[in-house]
């Protein structure tokens, strides 16, 4: 699947570091997510963007700061994490976010392996 | 709320074998059901969905799945199994309610064995 990609595809930081993940999406949809998949737990949705606008923000600590530039690229700023923040990220894109779902898959990117040390 | 149950945290299985991997949801007035598959250091793949109309689905690799809404399921089959379906498949969910998120299951590893 390459209508979304992500880099990088593993990271590994301190807790002092700062760090960004980057989501690209060539399928000209218009909503874009962020979720987190730790080991043996649900994935978790982290946050949703709509035409560039943010519209959920699932109560992820500040040390998360999203950014949504256009409608085809997401970035997750990392700073200050802990090392349970370890986790897959996992960026997805739909056509729209909040109308019927049946006409709004979503399409996920391959991740990025975040370990924090 | 939604919620998603997918009963086997582990199916291992023999090549050729068929399979059905379980998922259940809590009831709501009209739901829509997903099954993504994700290979190993990969993301997520839409397998199948199902939105309305025939609750039979068919999807990509040979699975289907059933919506059985007296039984709030939506199990997953696949009448024979290969090696390259070893992966972890999971069940998703939402509803009009959902404001058009997603609900997901934990998952389970399907272990395919020679």
């Amino acid at each position: 699947e390459t209508g979304v990609t992500q880099t990088p595809r593993h990271l590994v930081m301190g807790m002092t570091n700062k760090k960004s993940l980057k989501c690209e999406q060539h399928l000209g949809h218009n909503a874009m997510y962020w979720y987190k998949q730790s080991a043996k737990k649900p994935l978790e949705l982290m946050f949703v963007y709509n035409f560039k606008e943010q519209t959920e923000n699932n109560s992820v600590p500040s040390r998360f700061s999203p950014e949504c530039p256009n409608s085809s690229h997401l970035f997750l700023h990392l700073h200050t994490l802990q090392p349970e923040d370890s986790a897959l990220y996992l960026c997805a894109s739909s056509r729209n976010h909040g109308g019927s779902l049946g006409t709004d898959t979503q399409y996920f990117g391959p991740g990025t392996r975040l370990t924090v040390l | 709320a939604q919620s998603v149950t997918q009963l086997d945290s582990q199916v291992p299985v023999f090549e050729e074998a068929p399979v059905e991997l379980r998922c259940n949801y809590s009831s709501s007035v009209s739901v829509y059901l997903f099954w993504y598959v994700q290979y190993p250091n990969q993301g997520l793949q839409l397998l199948l969905k199902y939105l309305s109309g025939s609750t039979l689905v068919k999807g990509i690799n040979g699975f289907e799945a059933e919506f059985n809404k007296s039984q709030t399921s939506f199990h997953l089959r696949k009448p024979s199994v290969h090696i390259s379906d070893t992966a972890e498949y999971f069940c998703a969910v939402s509803d009009d309610n959902q404001g058009g998120k997603l609900i997901f299951g934990q998952g389970t590893e399907l272990s395919v064995k020679p």
